[in-house]
C-alpha cells in the first residue's frame, strides 16, 4: 500500500529564501506526482504535475523534480514571498488507484 | 481544460440534519469519482470511490449508512452526510476520472462542512 510522507511539517523562513520542500513514497510505480497548495478554508490549488516518465516541471518559481527509483519528488520554491504562505501538499497516483497524499509542510514566509 | 465543480464551497448545517455535496464534471466524461475527507492538520484521505451507475466503495472506517454517494450520471456524484454530527465538520473533495482523456484525474475546490 502506498504511503506519502512529507518532510518538514512544518517551516518558517524570511521573504526571499529559496526553500525546498520534500516528499516520499513507498511505491515507486507511480502514473505521476502532483503538488498541491492549500490556502486556510480554501480548496486545493494543482501547482506542478510530474508524469512518471519526466524528471521535473518547473512553473514560474516553482521547480518540482522526481526520481521514481528513490521514491522521492521535492518542490523547491525560488526566492519565497509572504503569499507563498500555506500548506503544501504531495500527492501520487499509482496505476488504477485513486490519490494517496502526504500529511502535507505548512510555510509560512515572513515578510 | 477541464473542470470539476464541486459545490456548496461552504455549509453550516445543524445537528442531525442531512447535507448533500455535489461533484460535477463540467467538459468531461468522469468515470470514476473520488471523494476525500480531510481532518484538521491531517492529510486527505480517500473515503469512497464511485463509478457510474455502480455502488460506490468505500474505504475502511467509513460508513457508508453515513455517508451516502450517488453516480448516477456520468458528470455528477453526490455525497450526502446523513444525521450530521459536530465530528463530521471537515473539508470535503471530489475528484474526477477522465476516462477519455488520458485517465487524467481533476480536483474540485472543495467544501467546508461545519455541523452546530
Amino acid at each position: 500500500k502506498q504511503e506519502v510522507t512529507q518532510i518538514p511539517a512544518a517551516l518558517s523562513v524570511p521573504e526571499g529564501e529559496n526553500l525546498v520542500l520534500n516528499c516520499s513514497f513507498t511505491d515507486s510505480a507511480i502514473y505521476n506526482l502532483q503538488w498541491f497548495r492549500q490556502d486556510p478554508g480554501k480548496g486545493l490549488t494543482s501547482l506542478l504535475l510530474i508524469q512518471s516518465s519526466q524528471r521535473e516541471q518547473t512553473s514560474g518559481r516553482l521547480n518540482a523534480s522526481l526520481d521514481k527509483s528513490s521514491g522521492r519528488s521535492t518542490l523547491y520554491i525560488a526566492a519565497s514571498q509572504p503569499g507563498d504562505s500555506a500548506t503544501y501538499l504531495c500527492a501520487v497516483l499509482n496505476y488504477g488507484q485513486n490519490f494517496v497524499f502526504g500529511p502535507g509542510t505548512r510555510l509560512s514566509v515572513l515578510p | 481544460g477541464a473542470v470539476v465543480s464541486q459545490h456548496p464551497s461552504r455549509v453550516i448545517c445543524k445537528s442531525g440534519t442531512s447535507v448533500k455535496i455535489e461533484c460535477r464534471s463540467l467538459d468531461f466524461q468522469a468515470t470514476t469519482m473520488f471523494w476525500y475527507r480531510q481532518f484538521p492538520k491531517k492529510s486527505l484521505m480517500l473515503m469512497a470511490t464511485s463509478n457510474e451507475g455502480s455502488k460506490a466503495t468505500y474505504e475502511q472506517g467509513v460508513e457508508k449508512d453515513k455517508f451516502l454517494i450517488n453516480h448516477a450520471s456520468l458528470t455528477l456524484s453526490t455525497l450526502t452526510v446523513t444525521s450530521a454530527h459536530p465530528e463530521d465538520s471537515s473539508f470535503y473533495i471530489c475528484s474526477a476520472r477522465d476516462g477519455g482523456g488520458g485517465n487524467t484525474i481533476y480536483f474540485g475546490e472543495g467544501s467546508w462542512l461545519t455541523v452546530v
